[in-house]
């Protein structure tokens, strides 16, 4: 069946540092991805998604491009802010598989002053 | 912007009673989910619905069952609740499947005592 799997955090990073947050997939069809963001107390905010193979998603910074010979969609940003601290989902939805999504277990990123 | 909404950010309950969450979707989308979320198991679809009356169980629909009466609104219900029923309930709609993004409410999280 299909899978999403994530680096386990917690990611813990200074200001201005690099980031990148590991996904992985297993489908049977032409899945599309996803990313979303959990700020504490909230529900999940679409970050940015790819449809198929070879396109790059972006927002707010944030990139990932969908790669479909490595089945990854790594989320990366150049220089991270507090602000970013946050729980990161990574997910698939496979047309072949009706309207669900699978989501990753999630990876909790702090950014520190 | 999509907006989803759930009835209550906060909810205590009594082991054995009847629960209601209640969730609507003002984008007329066909879809809606609902998650539970807990630490460590990420994101587990409860049941979802793809059109006014129809439903499918999703991954853990033991100890709940749904309505969906009219398109924008969604309810779940925990036939008599449970101390492990305690959770993050989440409420999502999207316009189909395949390439379109889910878009979350900001959560119910319910205690059972």
């Amino acid at each position: 069946g299909n899978s999403v799997t994530q680096m386990e955090g917690p990611v813990t990073l200074s200001e201005e540092a690099f980031l990148t947050i590991n996904c992985t997939y297993t489908a049977t069809g032409y899945p599309s991805l996803f990313w979303y963001v959990q700020y504490p107390g909230e529900g999940l905010q679409l970050l940015l998604k790819a449809t198929k193979a070879d396109d790059k998603g972006s927002n707010k910074g944030f990139e990932a491009t969908y790669r479909k010979e490595t089945t990854s969609f790594h989320l990366e940003k150049g220089s991270v802010q507090v602000s970013d601290s946050a729980v990161y989902f990574c997910a698939l939805s496979d047309r072949g598989q009706g309207f669900s999504f699978i989501f990753g277990k999630g990876t909790r990123l702090l950014v520190k002053p | 912007d999509v907006k989803v909404t759930q009835s209550s950010r906060y909810l205590v309950k009594r082991t054995g009673e009847k629960v209601f969450l209640e969730c609507v979707q003002d984008m007329d989308h066909e879809n809606m989910f609902w998650y539970r979320q807990d630490p460590g198991l990420g994101l587990r679809l409860i049941y979802f619905s793809y059109d006014v009356k129809m439903k499918e169980k999703g991954d853990i629909p033991e100890g709940y069952s749904v309505s969906r009466e009219k398109k924008e609104r969604f309810s779940l219900i925990l036939e008599s609740a449970s101390t492990n029923q305690t959770s993050m309930y989440l409420c999502a709609s999207s316009a189909g499947g395949g390439t379109y993004e889910q878009y979350f409410g900001p959560g119910t999280r319910l205690t059972v005592t």
